[in-house]
């Protein structure tokens, strides 16, 4: 099983200052078939990257996503009031699928 | 417009069974790959089981293979999980999804399974 490591568990930010979320795989992912996901409370989640790096369909240009093999990062540009949520990377590769921990973004 | 809507959640007793079912809208189901994922309360996701768009193949996390079957129907737009012999550590909102591949594109809003005596 692929275990994905996300880093830090919470990030600490200001609206408009950038954001940087790692997600870090203990092999390879296949493919690069690493997706990632937002989640607001009480909400499902919503696919914002998948194959590490295209924007989902009606995602902001803010959001980005880079890496390959073991490691990979989700880039918010500027944080907007609605980002300060919770994040999840889940490689698509090989099964059984997993889901990293998450990393929260919080108001600093 | 997408939709994806589970049912079936309940309190069941330990040992128990339930069956989930979700109804799919607005996409094209039958090339679609399904996926049941999970969320104990207060903690991160879980991917519970796959299915491809034909129903060939399907995948399961460890902790739930030989106790869960997930299924297809394809003439009738529905995904299902079939749930047996439930603990307790199986408590959680169950989500549905799908997409062109083997991450989810669409999600339903969820249904909460209570197993507890």
């Amino acid at each position: 099983e692929i275990v994905l490591t996300q880093s830090p568990a919470t990030l600490s930010l200001s609206p408009g200052e950038r954001a940087t979320l790692s997600c870090r795989a203990s092999q390879s992912v296949s493919g690069n078939y690493l997706a990632w996901y937002q989640q607001k409370p009480g909400q499902a989640p919503r696919l914002l990257i998948d194959d590490a790096s295209r924007r989902a369909t009606g995602i902001p240009d803010r959001f980005s996503g880079s890496g390959s093999g073991t490691d990979f990062t989700l880039t918010i540009s500027r944080l907007e009031p609605e980002d300060f949520v919770v994040y999840y990377c889940q490689q698509c590769g090989t099964s059984p699928l997993t889901f990293g921990g998450g990393t929260k973004v919080e108001i600093k | 417009e997408v939709q994806l809507v589970e049912s079936g959640g309940d309190l069941v007793q330990p040992g128990g069974s339930l069956r989930l079912s979700c109804a799919a809208s607005g996409f094209t189901f039958t090339t679609s790959y399904m996926t049941w994922v999970r969320q104990a309360p207060g903690k991160g996701l879980e991917w519970v089981a796959n299915i491809n768009p034909d129903g060939s193949e399907t995948n399961y996390v460890d902790s739930v293979k030989g106790r869960f079957t997930i299924s297809r129907d394809n003439t009738k737009n529905s995904l299902n999980l079939q749930m047996s012999s439930l603990r307790v550590e199986d408590t959680a909102v169950y989500y549905c999804s799908g997409g062109h591949g083997w991450e989810s594109d669409y999600w339903g809003q969820g249904t909460l399974v209570t197993v507890s005596s």
